[in-house]
């Protein structure tokens, strides 16, 4: 198993640009989530999804859209990029319900925008 | 809404010396997890803890879970280099809360 993937590892972009930071996981992990860390921060949830077709906002959502429209796939949507956006993301997936309910993340996408 | 709250939030210990961190949550928590998340990497699962006063112990390391399942620590015993990176905390819900982290650098 790959476990969770992003990509892209690293991007630049300008305000007012969009872009989408693509996550995907091949465990069938029914829970996926969206965080980002500001540096020397913590994690802080943006969206998380609780199976396909279902999506629901975190601590700080404004900016950001999502879509789950299977189950390995969860994409993060940028629509006008702003400074305040520049961050690392990390995408997340779990199966809740099995008892340990252990998160895998993958590896972030740094993102800067100028 | 629930909150995880983690002190200290910064600790420089000389290596070979103790080290504690504290995991504080408003609400009771089904289960509490710990990530560690090494300088540039991404969070990783250390350990679950799930029932009340429950110990568990991952070589240095030893975790434990509160009576009233609103708080956790995190002891690590003779610190060395290879435990450099900041520790989190996260209450056992859909909606997993981290805490504010706990970032450990070792004076050699």
């Amino acid at each position: 198993n790959a476990g969770v993937t992003q990509t892209p590892k690293f991007r630049i972009l300008k305000i007012g640009q969009s872009m989408t930071l693509q996550c995907t996981q091949d465990m069938n992990h029914n829970y996926m989530y969206w965080y980002r860390q500001d540096p020397g921060m913590g994690l802080k949830l943006i969206y998380y999804s609780v199976g396909a077709g279902i999506t629901d906002k975190g601590e700080v959502p404004n900016g950001y859209n999502v879509s789950r429209s299977t189950t390995e796939d969860f994409p993060l949507r940028l629509e006008l990029a702003a400074p305040s956006q520049t961050s690392v993301y990390f995408c997340a997936s779990n199966k809740i319900g099995t008892g340990t309910d252990t998160q895998y993340f993958g590896p972030g996408t740094r993102l800067t925008v100028l | 809404g629930q909150q995880v709250m983690q002190i200290p939030q910064y600790q420089h210990v000389q290596e070979g010396e103790d080290f504690t961190t504290y995991c504080n949550s408003s609400t009771t928590l089904s289960n509490i997890q710990w990530y560690k998340q090494r300088p540039g990497g991404h969070p990783v699962f250390l350990i679950q803890l799930v029932k009340s006063g429950e110990v568990k112990k991952q070589k240095r390391l030893t975790f434990q879970f509160g009576e009233a399942k609103k708080n956790s620590s995190l002891h690590i015993t003779a610190t060395q280099t290879t435990v450099v990176g900041t520790y989190f905390c996260t209450g056992g819900n859909e909606k997993l809360t981290f805490g504010t982290g706990t970032r450990l650098t070792i004076i050699p």
